[in-house]
């Protein structure tokens, strides 16, 4: 089984501020883990993810996550908010094989404000 | 390419009445998923499909059936309304080997 938790439903920095999403996973086999993006009224936009390749790993809009096995962990983080990040943000875990195989499993969210 | 789209934006029904929430992409994803969104809780599995012909369970699927006669097309049906399936729902597709999925915007549904 696997599940994904993320610490904060609501995250506030100001603009230029460095942005911390936290997410922690928990799988029974190796994982795929991934960040998405939603924007008011849209669908779910991928941010970037984690295949068993580089541990550190880059995504769009400055955006990049670190995966950490040791911690289970798969942080988010951006060095300088921009207005134009304020959106809800979702981690994601897929097993890489077995019954799960594919299956993309949600944390609950975290709305991400940016203020001026 | 259109990606995945879905139909319509917006519902609103009575309690007990049926619909289809359609689904299409046109990348020849061999998998297609239904998720609903609900506050608080993110996205939930409802039902997948791996090809044409095979479809299963996810998390949530009570109240929903699923049938995957093409490649392209994976329609929701809700045969009986209920206050409790009022959500915002998405259909997502990505290839077979594993790769991100790709959402379409979404259907937002009020059941009164």
């Amino acid at each position: 089984a696997q599940s994904v938790t993320q610490l904060g439903s609501h995250v506030s920095v100001s603009e230029g501020a460095l942005v911390l999403l936290r997410c922690n996973y928990s799988s029974s086999v190796p994982p795929y883990l991934f960040w998405y993006v939603q924007y008011p009224n849209q669908g779910l936009q991928l941010l970037l993810k984690y295949t068993s390749a580089a541990t550190l790993v880059k995504g769009i809009n400055g955006f990049e996550a670190e995966f950490k096995k040791s911690e289970t962990s798969f942080h988010l983080t951006k060095p300088s908010a921009h207005m134009s990040d304020a959106a809800e943000y979702f981690c994601a875990v897929s097993d890489q094989r077995g019954t799960s195989y594919g299956k993309l499993t949600f944390g609950q969210g975290t709305i991400l404000t940016v203020h001026p | 390419n259109a990606g995945v789209t879905q139909t319509p934006k917006f519902q609103v029904l009575k309690t007990g009445q049926s619909m289809t929430l359609q689904c299409a992409q046109d990348m020849n994803h061999e998998y297609m998923s239904w998720y609903r969104q609900d506050p608080g809780m993110g996205l939930r599995l409802i039902h997948y499909s791996v090809g044409a012909g095979i479809t299963d369970q996810g998390e949530v699927p009570n109240g929903y059936n699923v049938s995957r006669s093409t490649t392209e097309d994976f329609p929701l049906r809700l045969l009986s309304a209920a206050p409790s399936q009022t959500s915002v729902y998405f259909c997502a597709s990505r290839y077979r080997d594993f790769n991100e999925q790709f959402f379409g915007p979404g259907t937002r549904l009020t059941v009164l």
